[in-house]
């Protein structure tokens, strides 16, 4: 089955780090490009970067540069994102999305909040 | 980058049309014919409707189609039914090699 499975919730205090994990199967991991885009609560969507399973070539939105880091683990399908300094502005659902052009298979999401 | 400007709510009745406008500039939708539409239902993770300006994946709905003109792309879906009503968001490629996406459309059907 075609899938992406991403970690599970999680609750952080500000200034920590969170790390949410997107594993790949039912599909060559290397062949298509990992999207990460995250959805504050009641907001929209919002894309965070991209990362190149084959070759690890990364792609980080400006705003998110300096914070964020994403990693991919071929020997499990795995890929990662890490985002540090949190703040509650940070509390949303977290997509992994496959694609280039387009995102045809998403994650379910990981919530991650971000509270004291 | 700044995100792609979409109404923020659109309505019509069961049967009828409605156009959903993504605005953006030619550093993005004007740029490249790599538009996409997403539909998400709440509780839900988006679902790929539209690729490429006017493309459909397998399994959608030919009562969805996209289009593009200069700086806009729209997303028309014909024969509203009561299952359409949903989010609505644009995506676009960008000369930085980045992704944009609109501000996501509410579509009621009333």
């Amino acid at each position: 089955q075609v899938q992406l499975v991403q970690s599970g919730a999680e609750v952080k205090k500000p200034g920590a780090s969170v790390r949410v994990s997107c594993k790949a199967s039912g599909y060559t991991f290397t062949s298509f490009y990992i999207h990460w885009v995250r959805q504050a609560p009641g907001q929209g969507l919002e894309w965070m970067g991209i990362i190149n399973p084959n070759g690890g070539t990364i792609n980080y939105a400006q705003r998110f540069q300096g914070r964020v880091t994403m990693t991919r683990d071929t020997s499990t399908s795995t890929v990662y994102m890490e985002l540090s300094s949190l703040t509650s502005e940070d509390t949303a659902v977290y997509y992994c999305a496959r694609g280039a052009r387009y995102l045809d298979l998403w994650g379910r999401g990981t919530l991650v909040t971000v509270s004291s | 980058q700044s995100a792609l400007t979409q109404p923020a709510s659109v309505s019509g009745s069961p049967g009828q049309s409605i156009t959903i406008s993504c605005a953006g500039t030619s550093s993005d939708v004007g740029g490249y014919n790599y538009v996409s539409w997403y539909q998400q239902h709440p509780g839900e993770a988006p679902k790929l409707m539209i690729y490429d300006v006017n493309n459909r994946p397998s399994g959608v709905s030919d009562r969805f189609s996209g289009s593009k003109s200069g700086n806009t792309a729209s997303l028309t879906i014909s024969g509203l039914q009561a299952e359409d009503e949903a989010d609505y968001y644009c995506a676009s490629y960008t000369t930085s090699s980045t992704r944009v996406f609109g501000g996501g459309t509410k579509l009621t059907v009333l």
